[in-house]
């Protein structure tokens, strides 16, 4: 099956600092991009939808200049969080689809971010 | 899919027993449906899918049925293992929506 890497794992920064998750499609063509946010015990929520060459489609309630997706080629979108607090900890997740856009959509293995 | 907080529905169940997972989605207009399986620190795998011209799909030791009328998903795992212990969401797209809405989760303790 096609594989989604995530840079970094993990990774701490102190509050007021940006950090910025990288997500690859490493043999395929993603046309798209998903992000999502996942805190403890909860489910995946999806943040923005990004389509190369674009600018994101952002779900109601979060804040574009704060999460700031770039999608800038078929292989790699990125998400930065800009003045992170402690409360943008969490688990962050990408996807990635190509033509079969939904029904076609590969996770990659997430990225713990901690905000002291 | 219903969200259920802070705290996951769990279930438990005993190595070599069958499995029952279920989800109720909320839109009637939702065209495809997914079962997703993460374990700890990692993300979705996906486990099988079926889309709302069915109302059963199998695959290996998994099977997924849609009832569209009360629009309820359920997944059966056959002859349980240790390996299946892990947090298991549903998830559907509306037609032409293209995104996933995720269901709250189950949590799937296998018992030796």
């Amino acid at each position: 099956g096609a594989v989604v890497s995530q840079h970094p794992s993990r990774v701490i920064c102190k509050s007021g600092t940006s950090v910025k998750i990288e997500c690859r499609s490493l043999d395929f063509q993603a046309t798209t991009m998903f992000w999502y946010r996942q805190f403890p015990k909860q489910s995946l929520m999806l943040m923005a939808t990004s389509n190369e060459g674009s600018k994101a489609t952002y779900e109601q309630g979060v804040e574009k200049d704060k999460f700031l997706i770039n999608h800038a080629s078929l292989t790699l979108s990125t998400l930065t969080v800009t003045s992170a607090h402690p409360e943008d900890s969490s688990f962050y997740i990408c996807s990635a689809s190509g033509e079969g856009g939904v029904y076609e959509q590969y996770f990659g293995p997430g990225t713990r971010l901690t905000v002291t | 899919g219903e969200s259920v907080g802070l705290h996951l529905p769990t279930l438990s169940v005993q190595e070599g027993d069958n499995s029952i997972i279920n989800c109720a989605y909320s839109n009637s207009a939702s065209d495809y449906f997914i079962w997703y399986k993460q374990e700890s620190g990692k993300g979705p795998q996906f486990i099988i899918d079926i889309r709302s011209n069915m109302d059963k799909r199998q695959g290996q030791r998994v099977t997924v049925l849609l009832n569209k009328t009360v629009k309820h998903l359920s997944l059966q795992i056959a002859a349980t293992q240790p390996g299946d212990s892990a947090v298991y969401f549903c998830a559907e797209n509306i037609a032409a929506g293209n995104k996933l809405t995720f269901g709250g989760g189950t949590r799937v303790l296998v018992k030796p």
